[in-house]
């Protein structure tokens, strides 16, 4: 199994600004995802954190918006740019081996006012 | 789009088998059949996952039907701790993606 820690666990954050979201792995895995889930809702793939290259997105999520990063196996960074309320969600990440299960952070919790 | 049904909610007696259908008549011969919980406020947990045998852990026992379009989460006893969305997702094992549907929302009740 895996453990996955995020920072932070919830911010409060004005519209326009940014947040970066940080995502640790306690041990290799070949997959990262970063996944939303607005309120009420179920998760939403955003995008697979690819290690030293750029992410691959889902449809309807774009660079510009959702910046990611994973310059080693256990470490991601998804930020959230020039925010806006409709980007009040619980932002999480996961991780694991490929062919295997996946393990998820406890998310972050991210209201824009 | 998710590729599965499932029922929206459902109630268990605490103590009893919680059974938790799920149908996906598209499933393709690489898909497998996974399953998580996310108890509320949490990340998603991994309960189990099968390709075309039955499967059991120490949570629970995954059931699949021989032509594949359809398996049964099985909880043997199922406690207030249970409580949670359940969700059931096919894909192929390699990519790790998982595209989550509106899952079943069971309620244990004592």
């Amino acid at each position: 199994s895996a453990v996955i820690s995020q920072k932070p666990s919830r911010d409060i954050c004005q519209r326009g600004t940014s947040l970066t979201i940080q995502c640790q792995v306690d041990s290799q895995v070949t997959m990262m995802f970063w996944y939303r889930q607005q309120p009420g809702q179920s998760l939403t793939l955003i995008a697979t954190a690819n290690q030293g290259s750029e992410a691959t997105y889902e449809s309807g999520f774009v660079i510009d918006k959702f910046p990611i990063s994973r310059p080693n196996l256990t470490f991601s960074t998804l930020t959230v740019s020039n925010m806006s309320p409709e980007d009040s969600s619980i932002y999480l990440c996961s991780g694991g081996r490929e062919g295997s299960e996946q393990y998820f952070g406890p998310g972050t919790r991210l209201t824009v006012t | 789009d998710a590729k599965t049904t499932q029922p929206t909610s459902m109630d268990c007696a605490e103590g009893r088998a919680a059974n938790l259908p799920c149908n996906h008549s598209t499933i393709s011969g690489n898909e497998y059949v996974y399953w998580y919980r996310q108890i509320h406020s949490q990340g998603p947990q991994y309960i189990i996952h099968g390709l075309k045998n039955n499967e059991t852990n120490e949570m629970a026992s995954l059931i699949i039907t021989e032509d594949r379009k359809s398996s049964t989460l099985i909880l043997p006893h199922a406690t207030l701790r249970d409580t949670a969305v359940y969700y059931c997702i096919v894909t192929p094992s390699n990519t790790g993606k998982l595209i989550f549907g509106q899952g079943t929302t069971l309620q244990v009740k004592p």
